[in-house]
C-alpha cells in the first residue's frame, strides 16, 4: 500500500481557505486518493476522491499533481464546523483487502474566528 | 434512511466478560468492517466482510470474532476482554465492484475495559 505524510496540525481562520497537503510519493497507477475528516468523537466522513483530475463538490476540492506524487484538498471558505481530522487515503478501487481504508494519523485542522 | 448504526454507544466491562457489539446498515451495501480507534490514532482495520457469507481478518484482529449475520447486520463480539481493547469502535459499510467507492461510518461504541 502506498503511505502517506501528512502535517500534523495546521490553523486557518474562519472564512479563508484551508488548503491540507499530502504527499503519497509511492502511488501506484492504479490508486485513487481518498480524503476522509473525523469530526471530534464521530465516526469518520467521507469528502472526496480523485485519480488524476483534480475534482470538486459540494464539501471541498482535490488538486492532484501531475505526476501524482501528492495532493491538496481545499476547503474554499473554511468554517468553525470543519475544525477536524483530515485524513488523506490512497487505495485501489474495487473489493477485496487491497480496497481496505489505511488511516493514518491525519492532520488536525484548526478553524479559529 | 438510518445509514449505519452501532449498539450499544457507551459500555464498561470487567476483564473477562464477553459482549457483541451490533451494527446494522439499510444502504444495501455489500461489504461491512469494523475499526478500533485508539486516543490519538487513526482507525485500524479489524476484520471485514466483502459480502455476506465472507469474513476476512484486517490489520488487528486478534481476541475479536465476528459474524455477518444478512446483508444489513455484522457484529463483533469479545469473548474475553481485556484492559488493551478499551478503544472506540467504529463500523462502516460500502458497496462493492470494481468502481472507486467510499465507506460510510457508524456513531462509534466507546469500549471500556477495567
Amino acid at each position: 500500500d502506498a503511505k502517506t505524510t501528512q502535517p500534523p496540525s495546521m490553523d486557518c481562520a474562519e472564512g479563508r481557505a484551508a488548503n491540507l497537503p499530502c504527499n503519497h510519493s509511492t502511488i501506484s497507477g492504479n490508486e485513487y486518493v481518498y480524503w476522509y475528516r473525523q469530526i471530534h468523537s464521530q465516526g469518520p466522513q467521507y469528502i472526496i476522491h480523485g485519480l488524476k483530475n483534480n475534482e470538486t463538490n459540494e464539501m471541498a476540492s482535490l488538486i492532484i499533481t501531475e505526476d501524482r506524487k501528492s495532493s491538496t484538498l481545499i476547503l474554499p471558505h473554511a468554517t468553525l464546523r470543519d475544525t477536524a481530522v483530515y485524513y488523506c487515503i490512497v487505495r485501489v478501487a474495487g473489493g477485496g483487502s487491497q480496497g481496505n481504508l489505511i488511516f493514518g494519523k491525519g492532520t488536525k485542522l484548526s478553524v479559529k474566528p | 434512511n438510518a445509514g449505519v448504526t452501532q449498539t450499544p454507544k457507551f459500555q464498561v466491562l470487567k476483564t473477562g466478560q464477553s459482549m457483541t457489539l451490533q451494527c446494522a446498515q439499510d444502504m444495501n451495501h455489500n461489504s461491512m468492517y469494523w475499526y478500533r480507534q485508539d486516543p490519538g490514532m487513526g482507525l485500524r482495520l479489524i476484520y471485514y466482510s466483502a459480502s455476506e457469507g465472507t469474513t476476512d481478518k484486517g490489520e488487528v484482529p486478534n481476541g475479536y470474532n465476528v459474524s455477518r449475520l444478512n446483508k444489513r447486520e455484522f457484529s463483533l463480539r469479545l469473548e474475553s476482554a481485556a484492559p488493551s481493547q478499551t478503544s472506540v469502535y467504529f463500523c462502516a459499510s460500502s458497496a462493492q465492484g470494481t468502481a472507486p467507492y467510499e465507506q460510510y461510518f457508524g456513531p462509534g461504541t466507546r469500549l471500556t475495559v477495567t
